[in-house]
């Protein structure tokens, strides 16, 4: 089973940050956070991981609390493009159902 | 580099027949995983091949095989198939580098079973 719990669904207005949460309470000292996210019929596409610090690229940065428990990515200018679902993911790759992000005009 | 490939993109096949799929990963990588995708059951682990070797299995019947060739080229093959088979097959090409384990996905083969 997936170590993570995400909401299943969020919807988010063109133009503003998106931030999404994810919940990884039992996560281990040396495992990172990957994020992911499948657009309709695609194979998921890396995002972003972070292990203690917060992260940063050009597709999103990456918040993760001090207790390591949990973390929110976040893009900043969410786009119509973005509408995907989204996958937190914490050491063995075990997917779990991820949140649905709908960007609305 | 070229991507994560995997042949055929669509199949179509028949209750109690074959199927073997292929996944040709990034070149240097050496690990590659499969998944099935289903709307029920979301995104499934099937098992890991690294160096020609399963490394880890997830909860499939043994009906689900894979094999790995020393070019790190992956085959999956699916026996008697059976409607509930029908799923976008995933395959991942992964590195793990500095403990960052980063997987990059193929477009996948969607089956169908009749």
């Amino acid at each position: 089973d997936a170590k993570t719990t995400q909401p299943p669904s969020m919807d988010c207005a063109e133009g503003r940050a998106a931030n999404l949460p994810c919940n990884h309470s039992t996560i281990s000292g040396n495992e990172y956070v990957y994020w992911y996210r499948q657009i309709h019929s695609q194979g998921p596409q890396y995002i972003i991981h972070g292990l203690k610090n917060n992260e940063t690229n050009e597709m999103a940065s990456l918040i993760i609390t001090e207790d390591r428990k949990s973390s929110t990515l976040i893009l900043p200018h969410a786009t119509l493009r973005d509408t995907a679902v989204y996958y937190c993911i914490v050491g063995d790759m075990r997917f779990g159902a991820g949140t649905r992000l709908t960007v609305k005009p | 580099k070229a991507g994560v490939t995997q042949t055929p993109r669509y199949l179509i096949k028949t209750r109690g027949q074959q199927v073997t799929l292929s996944c040709s990963p990034i070149s240097g990588h050496r690990s590659v995983s499969w998944y099935q995708q289903t709307p029920g059951q979301g995104l499934q682990f099937l098992f890991e091949y690294f160096s020609e070797t399963q490394r880890n299995k997830g909860n499939f019947p043994g009906r689900f095989s894979g094999r790995q060739f020393s070019n790190s080229r992956s085959e999956m093959n699916v026996s008697t198939l059976e409607l509930g088979d029908s799923a976008l097959y995933l395959c991942a090409s992964s590195s793990f580098l500095a403990g960052v384990y980063e997987q990059y996905f193929g477009p996948g083969t969607r089956l169908t079973v009749t």
